[in-house]
């Protein structure tokens, strides 16, 4: 069974500290993992996968398949980076996603 | 571009009636919807993936004749929940991948129900 893991429920950094929001997952096949992100009162939007090696927002993240990690960085938080990341697996035909609990990133000024 | 609706946005009704809500990609088609819930403070549990034109697909311990799913259209797939109890108050939102291809999801905004 695939699952995806966020040990961290709730994350508060100072503005200009860098951020790690942290993702494991466990999946037999081939993993793409995708980081989500919900601000307040707004819908779900994708903000980045790990196929595209993007950065966006300042946000990176690198797929380790050996510590089958996810992990989501950037090296100074903004305000208005505060909002609820939600780190995600897909799978199968119909791309099948299986969400992580959530990390409120709280980005104290 | 790639917007996803759901109508209600919220609803309250009275425990033992159905409730329909809706899914609507506005500026493209969808070929496959998916229809998630989220309890409070707990992470999106996919319920179901719609298709057009065909069955969905219910995940594990999703009762089928509970939650109803159609997707009759290219633009629209309904989730109704019937007889509902105050145990299926929660937040539901639906995703929708487009016809064009990718595998971006782009989701609704979700519909939060509490049966009473």
């Amino acid at each position: 069974a695939q699952r995806v893991t966020q040990p961290e429920k709730l994350l508060s950094v100072f503005k200009g500290a860098p951020v790690e929001l942290k993702c494991n997952y466990s999946y037999s096949g081939s993993p793409e993992l995708f980081w989500y992100v919900q601000y307040s009162r707004q819908r779900l939007q994708l903000l980045l996968r790990h196929i595209s090696r993007e950065s966006i927002k300042g946000f990176t993240a690198d797929l380790n398949k050996g510590e089958t990690s996810f992990h989501l960085k950037k090296p100074f938080a903004q305000e208005e980076d505060s909002a609820m990341y939600y780190c995600a697996l897909h799978s199968g035909g119909y791309q099948k996603v299986t969400f992580g609990i959530g990390t409120k990133l709280q980005v104290i000024p | 571009g790639a917007v996803v609706s759901q109508h209600p946005s919220w609803v309250i009704c009275k425990s033992g009636t159905s409730v329909k809500i809706e899914c609507r990609s506005l500026d493209f088609q969808a070929t496959t919807m998916f229809w998630y819930r989220q309890f409070p403070k707990q992470s999106l549990m996919l319920m179901a993936t719609s298709n057009e034109g065909s069955k969905a697909t219910y995940e594990q311990g999703v009762e089928k004749d509970k939650f109803l799913i159609n997707h009759a259209s290219l633009t629209l797939s309904t989730l109704t929940v019937t007889s509902a109890h105050p145990e299926d108050s929660s937040f539901y939102i639906c995703s929708a991948l487009p016809l064009a291809g990718g595998k971006t999801q782009y989701f609704g905004p979700g519909t939060r129900l509490l049966v009473l």
